[in-house]
C-alpha cells in the first residue's frame, strides 16, 4: 500500500487558489489517487480522482505529473466553507480491496 | 441527491452494553462499509459487506463486532459488549461497485457519535 505524505496544515484567504501537494513515492502501476474532504463532525466526502495528467470537475482540479510520485489538489477561489481536512489516498484499482486508508490529512483554514 | 443516512446521531451507553448502529445506504449501491474515527484521530476502516457477506475486515473488527443487512434497505453494525475505547464517531458508507478496488467512490453518511461511559 503506497504511503502518502501531505502537509499537516495550510492557511489561506477567501478568494485565493489553494494547492495541496501529496507525495506518494512508491505508488504502484495500478494505483489511483483520490482526494476526500472532511468537515468537523461529518463523514468524508469524495472530491476528485485521477490516474495521470490532469482531472477537473466542478469542485477542484487534480494535477499528476508523469512520474506519478506526487499529486496536487487545486481548489480555485476558496471560501470560508472550504475550511476542512483534505485527505490524499492511493489505492489499487485492480483488486477486490476497497478499504480506504486515511492518513492524517491536511487541515485547511480559510480566513476572511 | 441521494445520500447515506445514519441513526442515531448520538448514542450513549454503559460499558458492557450492546449497541446497534443503523445505516441506510444509497438505494442502488451494492457495497457497504463501516469506518470509525476516534476523536482527533484518523478515519479507520472496519469492514466492507457485499452480497450478504463480509468482503474485507480490519484487525479492529474482532468478535465483538458484527454487521447485518436485515432487510433491503438497512445495514447495521452491532457491538456486543462495548468498551470505553469504542467511543468514536462511526461512519457508514456505500458504493455502486461500478469499478474495481479503490476506483469505486464511497459515499459516507453523517456518522453516529458513540459515547461509552
Amino acid at each position: 500500500l503506497a504511503k502518502t505524505t501531505q502537509p499537516i496544515s495550510m492557511d489561506s484567504y477567501e478568494g485565493q487558489e489553494v494547492n495541496i501537494t501529496c507525495s506518494h513515492n512508491n505508488i504502484a502501476t495500478n494505483d489511483y489517487i483520490t482526494w476526500y474532504q472532511q468537515f468537523p463532525s461529518q463523514g468524508p466526502r469524495f472530491i476528485i480522482q485521477g490516474y495521470k495528467t490532469k482531472v477537473t470537475n466542478e469542485v477542484a482540479s487534480l494535477f499528476i505529473p508523469a512520474d506519478r510520485k506526487s499529486s496536487t489538489l487545486s481548489l480555485p477561489r476558496v471560501s470560508l466553507s472550504d475550511t476542512a481536512v483534505y485527505y490524499c489516498l492511493v489505492g489499487d484499482m485492480d483488486t477486490g480491496r476497497r478499504a480506504l486508508t486515511f492518513g492524517s490529512g491536511t487541515r485547511l483554514q480559510v480566513q476572511p | 441527491e441521494p445520500e447515506v443516512t445514519q441513526t442515531p446521531s448520538h448514542q450513549v451507553t454503559q460499558m458492557g452494553q450492546e449497541v446497534i448502529l443503523r445505516c441506510v445506504p444509497i438505494s442502488n449501491h451494492l457495497y457497504f462499509y463501516w469506518y470509525r474515527q476516534i476523536l482527533g484521530q484518523k478515519v479507520e476502516f472496519l469492514v466492507s459487506f457485499y452480497n450478504n457477506e463480509i468482503s474485507e475486515k480490519s484487525e479492529i473488527f474482532d468478535d465483538q463486532f458484527s454487521v447485518e443487512r436485515p432487510d433491503g434497505s438497512n445495514f447495521t453494525l452491532k457491538i456486543r459488549s462495548t468498551k470505553l475505547e469504542d467511543s468514536a464517531m462511526y461512519f457508514c458508507a456505500s458504493s455502486e461497485a461500478l469499478h474495481q478496488g479503490a476506483g469505486d467512490t464511497q459515499y459516507f453518511g453523517p456518522g453516529t457519535r458513540l459515547t461509552v461511559l
